[in-house]
């Protein structure tokens, strides 16, 4: 079984500037995708960004990207130049590719951006 | 619609009784997930529909839990006798395809607050 650790609760940053939300995960597979979701206080999850285990480069979206290291499972998220809008509940998700590619996730992260 | 719909939006139940969460996905969409979400957690799978067919359900916590999608669209999660630790958010998504791939995205619904008193 597969497991997603997010071991920060909560997490504050100043506005333009730039935060790492960490993430770390458990498993025997080889080929899986890691994802970032964000859930604003209204409460419906939007992906931020998705990354395949068996490429090597870090995915990247406008400001967000992420530090892939696949031999140490670690899974982080940076968020530059952060914005109001960005305050919500971060949580790093799990998936093995297949015929049922349910979503294993973390406990969440609430980043609050402070103006 | 554009998006995953789903109703109520907020259900109050009094310990014991039935209720049904329901879930519109995008149109189209073949795969439908339910998850739970406790206060304060991440989201747990439920189980997973492809069409009608319910192919996981290994996350349903008890069998008062139950999932129908009689026609590969519309889905109902049921709960029946419902306990105080069933409180959560029922969170339903949807995606496109039968099988995982790097462009199949979960869109997820705002979900169903049940609290039980």
């Amino acid at each position: 079984a597969q497991t997603v650790t997010q071991s920060q609760p909560e997490m504050s940053v100043q506005e333009a500037e730039t935060v790492t939300l960490s993430c770390t995960y458990d498993t025997s597979e080889n080929n899986y995708y890691l994802f970032w979701y964000k859930q604003p206080p209204s409460r419906q999850m939007i992906l931020v960004i998705r990354q395949e285990a068996y490429k090597q480069q870090n995915a990247t979206e406008n400001r967000f990207s992420v530090n892939f290291q696949k031999a140490a499972k670690s899974f982080s998220l940076k968020i530059s130049d952060s914005q109001l809008g960005d305050t919500a509940m971060y949580f790093c998700a799990f998936m093995k590719p297949g015929a049922n590619s349910k979503l294993t996730f973390g406990k969440g992260i609430t980043l609050s951006v402070r103006p | 619609g554009a998006g995953v719909s789903q109703s109520p939006r907020y259900k109050v139940a009094k310990r014991g009784q039935d209720v049904a969460l329901r879930c519109d996905p995008i149109s189209g969409h073949v795969s439908l997930f339910w998850y739970q979400q406790a206060l304060g957690q991440g989201p747990e799978f439920l189980t997973y529909f492809q069409n009608e067919a319910q192919l996981d359900k290994s996350g349903l916590p008890s069998d008062r839990f139950f999932a129908e999608r009689p026609e590969g669209s519309v889905s109902t999660l049921k709960i029946q006798r419902t306990q105080q630790e069933d409180s959560a958010v029922y969170l339903c998504a949807s995606s496109t395809k039968k099988y995982a791939g790097v462009t199949d995205t979960q869109y997820f619904g705002p979900g169903t607050r049940l609290t039980v008193l």
